[in-house]
């Protein structure tokens, strides 16, 4: 079946660094792919999407592209700031209402000051 | 802020006990979808709706889950009898078309 891998478990970082997380996908057909934020205590908030091959998704500073060949959405940051600390996963589904959101194991990103 | 309502936030129900949960979706939104997180951050597809219609559920929700979306009410989800391993986070989310899904603050269910 359809399968979202996050390579990094955990990410620990400092104000202003720059950020990475890998994702990578299998998947039998085209699917759009999703990045969502959660903070301790909150459910999963959206972030971006994108749908197309080459397609670049982006939200309060962080973005990804959607690569076909390489089966990636790589979530970027320029300069993360304390903030940014809570578990960030990356998802695909097929849209449509019957068809369910695949997430990823998710990475826990901590930042400090 | 989420615009899909949860509620309770937290319930703590004994083992055998029926626990429910109640989702307003946001305004407009006739796709809901139900999940479970456990405590390894691991989501698990529970059911989904379009309007009141079950469009998909798995199995473990046939059996002792209940769930549904009645016009003009809140959805709910209910656990007929509470088991140790039911311990999770549900969450709730709604979505126009079923694309993109925004999610509620969850019911935290803690079994004892």
């Amino acid at each position: 079946g359809d399968s979202v891998t996050q390579t990094e478990g955990q990410v620990a970082l400092s104000e202003e660094d720059f950020l990475t997380i890998h994702c990578n996908y299998s998947a039998s057909g085209y699917p759009a792919l999703f990045w969502y934020v959660q903070y301790p205590g909150e459910g999963p908030q959206f972030l971006f999407r994108a749908s197309r091959d080459k397609e670049k998704g982006s939200s309060r500073g962080f973005e990804a592209t959607y690569n076909k060949e390489a089966t990636s959405f790589h979530l970027q940051k320029a300069s993360v700031q304390e903030s940014d600390s809570a578990v960030y996963y990356c998802a695909l589904n097929y849209g449509g209402s019957g068809n369910k959101l695949i997430f990823g194991t998710g990475t826990l990103l901590s930042v400090k000051p | 802020n989420s615009k899909v309502i949860q509620t309770p936030r937290y319930l703590v129900k004994g083992q055998g006990q029926k626990a429910k949960m109640r989702c307003i979706p946001e305004k407009g939104h006739p796709v809901v979808f139900w999940y479970q997180q456990n405590k390894n951050n691991e989501f698990k597809f529970l059911i989904n709706f379009q309007n009141q219609e079950v469009l998909q559920q798995i199995d473990m929700t046939e059996k002792r889950f209940s769930a549904e979306c009645p016009s003009n009410s809140p959805c709910s989800l209910e656990i007929q009898s509470s088991e140790a391993g039911d311990s999770a986070l549900y969450l709730c989310a709604s979505s126009l078309t079923g694309n993109t899904l925004y999610f509620g603050e969850g019911s935290r269910l803690i079994v004892v």
